[in-house]
């Protein structure tokens, strides 16, 4: 059973508009959510998170929004570039159990 | 160097061959972690050592051998695998304790596996 869900495996997106990455969590537990970004050939890396005591966390064009009663996550990159091409993976831990959850990854491509 | 390097890149071997994949981190965690990532999955986590010694095994055949010999280093002995094993496997570490904010995960490149 997948606890951290992802449901659109792709995304594509103008140049300058704003790219909206959705995911899902079933595990009442977690409560610590992090976003990760995958270029091809290379390993995921951190881009940023949020704490369950929060609802959104901002830093430059990537916001992180959690609504915590819906089991939601989004991840907002405004406005979007071509170099924001990549596979998002959204991730949680929570409890005493440090070890992150992934989901499957969306594939944004943003067009120039 | 900084951060996790991970060798070889890519690698291929036939089923009755017998490799072994190179993590290294220069991050002074305490807890590193090997991961599968096969296509439409999720990130697998495979192994989980901290402080060297393994916490974790997450059902992963025996045809993969984790090894960590200190802090700093981890390896992946591989024998007799399948061509399902055709992934690609990432090292990570992050360091453990201190609350979540510590417990980012950073990522080595990866090995690209072919199976023949």
């Amino acid at each position: 059973d997948q606890q951290v869900k992802q449901n659109s495996p792709s995304l594509s997106v103008q140049e300058g508009r704003i790219s909206i990455l959705n995911c899902d969590y079933t595990n009442s537990m977690f409560d610590y959510f992090l976003w990760y970004k995958k270029y091809p050939a290379e390993g995921p890396t951190f881009l940023i998170s949020i704490s369950s005591i929060k609802d959104k966390n901002e830093d430059g064009r990537f916001t992180v929004f959690l609504n915590k009663s819906a089991k939601h996550l989004s991840l907002h990159i405004v406005p979007s570039q071509p170099g924001d091409s990549a596979v998002y993976f959204c991730a949680a831990s929570g409890g005493s159990n440090y070890k992150l959850t992934f989901g499957k990854g969306t594939l944004l491509t943003v067009n120039p | 160097e900084t951060g996790v390097t991970q060798t070889p890149r890519h690698l291929v071997m036939g089923m009755t061959n017998k490799k072994s994949l190179k993590c290294e981190q220069h991050l002074g965690h305490n807890a590193m972690y090997w991961y599968k990532q096969s296509a439409k999955k999720p990130l697998e986590l495979m192994f989980v050592y901290n402080f060297k010694e393994q916490t974790e095994n997450n059902s992963v055949p025996s045809r993969f051998s984790p090894e960590c010999p200190n802090s700093s280093h981890l390896f992946l002995h591989l024998h007799t695998l399948q061509p399902e094993d055709s992934a690609l496997y990432l090292c990570a570490s992050s360091q453990v304790g201190g609350g979540p904010t510590n417990e980012k995960l950073f990522f080595g490149s990866g090995t690209q596996l072919s199976v023949l």
